[in-house]
Order: structure tokens, then C-alpha cells, then sequence
């Protein structure tokens, strides 16, 4: 089956600095890819919708400067959290869409902001 | 707009006995609904998904739903629990015709089964 990897799986960075996650889709090319923020004992929350070679529609309250978001290839979107603050803590998944609208989640990057 | 509702926060069973998660959903039309699985620290795991056809949809772990129209409900079930069930199970749902949009999720329910 269609496998969407992580890397890192957990993070562990200073507060004002930057930290990049980057989501792949190994075995099929996605055009679309969805970043999802995740607080302890909630639901995940859509944050932006990632598209190859466009602007990332973000959602309602998250800021664009902050959270980057990058769509380089079929394959690869990156998300940089800037200048990376305690409360940006989260877990943070990933989601990969293939030709057929099916979505395949990431296992996750834990991000710890001291 | 689409929602899900998972009525509850928390669900404890004895192991053996039969389990069930609650999910309704609120969509025009007839919708796509999934289900899925996080364990702690770990990525969602998809367990099973209605598109159409046969109402009860099998999926992974022994896992298995049943798509009730009338009553807007895709509740998840399992015969006989185990131990290793125990973790967070989402509720998804996505409208057919809406292209490649993400999932809308519900809240979460928390599985705890004892042994």
C-alpha cells in the first residue's frame, strides 16, 4: 500500500529557532498534500492544504509567515516552523493525496519547543 | 458543511465483550466516511471507509461498521475486544463530490479495554 513518511519523527529545538519537517510520499506521487497539527488529547486540526508548484491554501487563524510551507515535487512538501515558540509544541501529520483522492497519513513529528 | 460528531470521550469494555464507537456525521449527499486509529505518539492507522454498496464495511483488526443512512451513524464495532485495541479512534468523513479536500475529523473517542 501507499506509504507517507516523516522525518523528523520528533524534535527537540530552542525557542526562536527554526525547525523543518518534511513529508514524502514514497510509492506514489501526490499532487496534494495536507498538514495537520495535533494538541495532546484532541483531534487533528487542518492547518494549511499543500499543492506542487502553487501557494498553500492555509486555514482560517493559521499565519502563513510562520508556518511555511513548501511543495517542491510530487513527492516532497516541507513545513518550517519559524522562529519556533513553546506554545508551537505539537504533534504535527501529515497527509498524502494519490490520483485517486485517497489520503494516506504520516506517522507524526513530535516538536518540542523549550 | 460537513461534521462529525463522536459522542463520546471515553469508552471502557472488559476484553471479550463486544465494542462500539459512536460517529455521526452531517453531510449533504451521501458521504465518503472513514475510520482510523492513533496510538500514543504514532500517526492515524486506517481501519476501514464507506464509499458505497453493502452497508457494513469490514476493515483491519477484526474491525467492522455499519453505514445507517436514517440515522446518519457509522458506528465501529468489534465482536470480542482486546487489550490491544486500546487507543484513540477518529471518525472521518469527506463529500464525494468535493474533490481533493482533507477529512474532516471528529473530536476523538478513547478506547480503554480491561482485561
Amino acid at each position: 500500500g501507499a506509504v507517507v513518511s516523516q522525518h523528523p519523527s520528533r524534535v527537540i529545538c530552542k525557542s526562536g529557532t527554526s525547525v523543518k519537517i518534511e513529508c514524502r510520499s514514497l510509492d506514489f506521487q501526490a499532487t496534494t498534500m495536507f498538514w495537520y497539527r495535533q494538541f495532546p488529547k484532541q483531534s487533528l486540526m487542518l492547518m494549511a492544504t499543500s499543492n506542487e508548484g502553487s501557494k498553500a491554501t492555509y486555514e482560517q487563524g493559521v499565519e502563513k509567515d510562520k508556518f511555511l510551507i513548501n511543495h517542491a515535487s510530487l513527492t516532497l512538501s516541507t513545513l518550517t516552523v519559524t522562529s519556533a515558540h513553546p506554545e508551537d509544541s505539537s504533534f504535527y501529520i501529515c497527509s498524502a493525496s494519490d490520483t485517486n483522492n485517497e489520503q494516506f497519513f504520516g506517522p507524526g513529528t513530535r516538536l518540542t519547543v523549550l | 458543511a460537513q461534521s462529525v460528531a463522536q459522542p463520546e470521550d471515553q469508552v471502557n469494555v472488559a476484553e471479550g465483550n463486544p465494542l462500539t464507537v459512536k460517529c455521526t456525521y452531517s453531510v449533504s449527499g451521501n458521504p465518503y466516511l472513514f475510520w482510523y486509529v492513533q496510538y500514543p505518539n504514532r500517526g492515524l492507522q486506517f481501519l476501514l471507509k464507506y464509499i458505497t454498496g453493502d452497508n457494513l464495511v469490514k476493515g483491519s483488526y477484526g474491525f467492522e461498521a455499519e453505514f445507517n443512512k436514517s440515522q446518519t451513524s457509522f458506528h465501529l464495532k468489534k465482536p470480542s475486544a482486546l487489550v490491544s485495541d486500546s487507543a484513540l479512534y477518529f471518525c472521518a468523513v469527506r463529500h464525494p463530490n468535493s474533490g481533493n479536500t482533507p477529512l474532516v475529523f471528529g473530536k476523538g473517542t478513547r478506547l480503554s479495554v480491561i482485561a
